[in-house]
């Protein structure tokens, strides 16, 4: 079974400094994908950034990217020029290419921004 | 606005009762999931589906139904809730071969007492 690892439960950040969270997954597949969502105190589920295991760039949304590094199995998030609006749960996620379009979540980072 | 929509938003259940938490989504999505979130748990799927008429289990299935009759509609039901299913449920959707991620409702915090 493919697992999702957050080793972080909580994380702070000076407003307009940059943080990276972490996540590791382990899978025995080779074609899946990764996302981050971010969740804040409003419940909402908001998508922040996805990856595709075949591509070697890392994505980048804005002032969000991600390390991708394939053999490590790691997947963290950077957030540049850190924002109030930036503090929330951080979710991250992993499914197969084909034949299955689950999620699976770990268990989540708490980021805090301080002013 | 599309979306995912979840009724009811908040619910109080007394241990033994049934009760059916409905998700519709106007996006045309093929694939329905419903999960739930634990404090420290991270989401878990409970059920999904895949098209209408068709559902699977996830990974918590035990204690919950659900039903697909409409393509636009997920409904998971609780015949007899127990205090181990208070929690907030997501419902989310997505499209078949398409890969951008869920939709997610905004939840339904469910307390049993």
């Amino acid at each position: 079974a493919q697992t999702v690892t957050q080793s972080q439960p909580e994380m702070s950040v000076q407003e307009a400094e940059t943080v990276t969270l972490s996540c590791t997954y382990d899978t025995s597949e080779s074609d899946y994908y990764l996302f981050w969502y971010k969740q804040p105190p409003s419940r909402q589920m908001i998508l922040v950034i996805r990856q595709e295991a075949y591509k070697q760039q890392n994505a980048t949304e804005n002032r969000f990217s991600v390390n991708f590094q394939k053999a490590a199995k790691s997947f963290s998030l950077k957030i540049s020029d850190s924002q109030l609006g930036d503090a929330a749960m951080y979710f991250c996620a992993y499914r197969i290419g084909a034949g299955s379009y689950q999620l699976t979540f770990g268990k989540g980072t708490k980021l805090s921004v301080i002013p | 606005n599309a979306g995912v929509t979840q009724t009811p938003k908040f619910r109080v259940l007394k241990t033994g009762q049934s009760m059916t938490l409905l998700c519709a989504q106007d996006m045309n999505h093929e694939y329905m999931y419903w999960y739930r979130q634990d404090p420290g748990m991270g989401l878990r799927l409970i059920h999904y589906s895949v098209g209408e008429g068709t559902t699977a289990k996830g990974e918590v299935p035990d204690g919950y139904n659900v039903s697909r009759l409409k393509k636009q509609n997920f409904l998971l039901g609780l015949e007899s809730a127990a205090p181990s299913q208070t929690s907030v449920y997501f419902c989310a959707s997505s499209y078949r071969g398409l890969d951008y991620g869920y939709t997610f409702g905004s939840g339904t915090r469910l307390t049993v007492v």
